[in-house]
């Protein structure tokens, strides 16, 4: 199986980027993806296919992925975009959908 | 616009059973594969079952398998989750998640994501 490892926490003031990693062993043999879920709220698709935007999303979102390391940046960050990001792949070896812990993002 | 609506949360005691279920509008329900989707108080998101379009075949998550039941009705354009022998460790707010293409099949590292998700329903199991 393979387990998803984000940063608890990424600060980061308004206007510069943030990054966020999500490490997997075997993230090499599967897309990724990532979701925002501000405080109280449900998750919300911000990033498919390691580097897709879905419609909606806003520009200063974007992916990458390199070997078993997938990225999150956010460019200009705003305050709005404060709030928990979590990756999320398919595993093969257990077929199920797996989610790496979540980093919180705090703009200062 | 797609909404998905979840209800039929509350507070069980361990050993207890409760059913969820999920209102869908706004797209093509029954083309849709659709998931359950699990965050325990404070914790992260946790991946619990997975249904296809027809209803004929649905996936678990090794701590909800023989417990938990998943099934759709097309006609009404509801998904439900069937909770059985309830544990501590199930208390969590469950979201309904539907899948991004009706292309999409389980077992596919292809559109495997999930592109909205309902508002949430709050599970609590007392032990």
């Amino acid at each position: 199986s393979h387990e998803l490892t984000q940063p608890p926490s990424v600060s980061v003031s308004p206007g510069q980027t943030a990054t966020i990693t999500c490490s997997g062993d075997d993230l090499y043999k599967a897309f990724a993806c990532w979701y925002q879920q501000r405080p109280g709220q449900s998750p919300v698709l911000v990033i498919y296919e390691d580097t897709n935007r879905p419609s909606g999303s806003p520009e200063r979102f974007s992916g990458s992925k390199s070997g078993n390391t997938a990225t999150l940046t956010i460019s200009g960050t705003q305050a709005v975009d404060e709030a928990d990001y979590y990756c999320q792949a398919w595993d093969v070896t257990t077929s199920s959908f797996v989610f790496g812990g979540g980093t919180r993002v705090t703009v200062l | 616009e797609v909404q998905l609506l979840d209800s039929g949360g509350g507070l069980r005691q361990a050993g207890g059973s409760l059913r969820l279920s999920c209102v869908a509008s706004g797209f093509n329900f029954n083309t849709y594969g659709m998931s359950w989707v699990r965050q325990a108080p404070g914790r992260g998101l946790e991946w619990v079952s997975t249904i296809n379009a027809n209803g004929d075949t649905a996936r678990y998550a090794e701590p909800v398998k023989g417990r938990f039941t998943m099934s759709r009705d097309n006609s009404r354009n509801t998904l439900s989750l069937l909770m059985d022998s309830l544990r501590a460790e199930d208390t969590a707010k469950y979201y309904c998640a539907k899948a991004p293409s009706p292309t999409y099949h389980f077992g596919s590292g292809s559109q495997a994501y999930f592109d909205s998700w309902g508002q949430g329903t709050l599970v609590t199991v007392s032990s």
